[in-house]
């Protein structure tokens, strides 16, 4: 069965303390594999999508990286403003627009 | 254009009551698609349209949840007989082609229902 699961469920850092996020999945094939962040209250936000191993994006702070297994999102010197919800989801190979999300990290970050 | 527009944004009903929600999406998107979410949990997939033809359905979706999407514009989701576990967040999104790697799909804000 095609399956997300992503940890830490929480994520306390201090301004400036970089960390990263994981997300493992298992899937009958990968037509790509996908980072959201979520604010409360408001729909995910696309950040990026992955297709291959070894593939690496970057936006701002944030980087994503995809492995065969596993995608994990890194977290530079964050800031406030990036507290929300991370999401991470998967498309499987078959002819589907279906994506599978995992459960989230929700990350805090004080100042 | 200024994205995908759901409404309304909260509703509170009775159980046992029909509700129907409406997703208007990015005007040049083919691609429609609802979502689930519950508190603590990532969305979960119910169905998608491809202009106005219903191409997947999940199997949370039961016989009470009905999607039209007429005309390939906007769609809408009705529950009928609702019951306590249908509360949760219901969101739309979406897309040009299955997903465009530079965006993804597009979700809505939401439509949050609680159902009493």
């Amino acid at each position: 069965e095609d399956q997300v699961t992503q940890s830490p469920e929480a994520l306390r850092l201090q301004e400036g303390e970089s960390s990263s996020l994981n997300c493992s999945y298992t899937v009958s094939g990968l037509r790509g594999l996908f980072w959201y962040r979520q604010d409360p209250g408001k729909g995910p936000e696309f950040l990026f999508t992955l297709y291959s191993a070894g593939e690496e994006k970057e936006k701002e702070r944030l980087k994503a990286t995809l492995t065969k297994k596993e995608s994990f999102l890194h977290i530079t010197a964050p800031k406030p403003e990036d507290s929300a919800t991370y999401l991470c989801a998967v498309r499987p190979s078959s002819n589907t627009g279906k994506l599978i999300f995992g459960q989230g990290t929700t990350l805090q970050v004080k100042p | 254009d200024t994205g995908v527009s759901q409404d309304p944004r909260h509703k509170i009903t009775k159980r046992g009551q029909n509700v129907t929600f409406r997703c208007d999406p990015i005007s040049e998107h083919n691609r429609l698609y609802w979502y689930r979410q519950t508190l603590g949990q990532g969305p979960e997939f119910l169905t998608y349209f491809q202009n106005e033809a219903q191409l997947e359905k999940s199997r949370l979706l039961s016989d009470r949840f009905s999607a039209e999407r007429p005309k390939g514009s906007f769609s809408t989701l009705e529950i009928q007989r609702t019951e306590q576990g249908d509360s949760a967040m219901y969101l739309c999104a979406s897309s040009q082609g299955f997903l465009d790697s530079n965006y993804g799909y597009t979700f809505g804000s939401g439509t949050r229902l609680t159902v009493v």
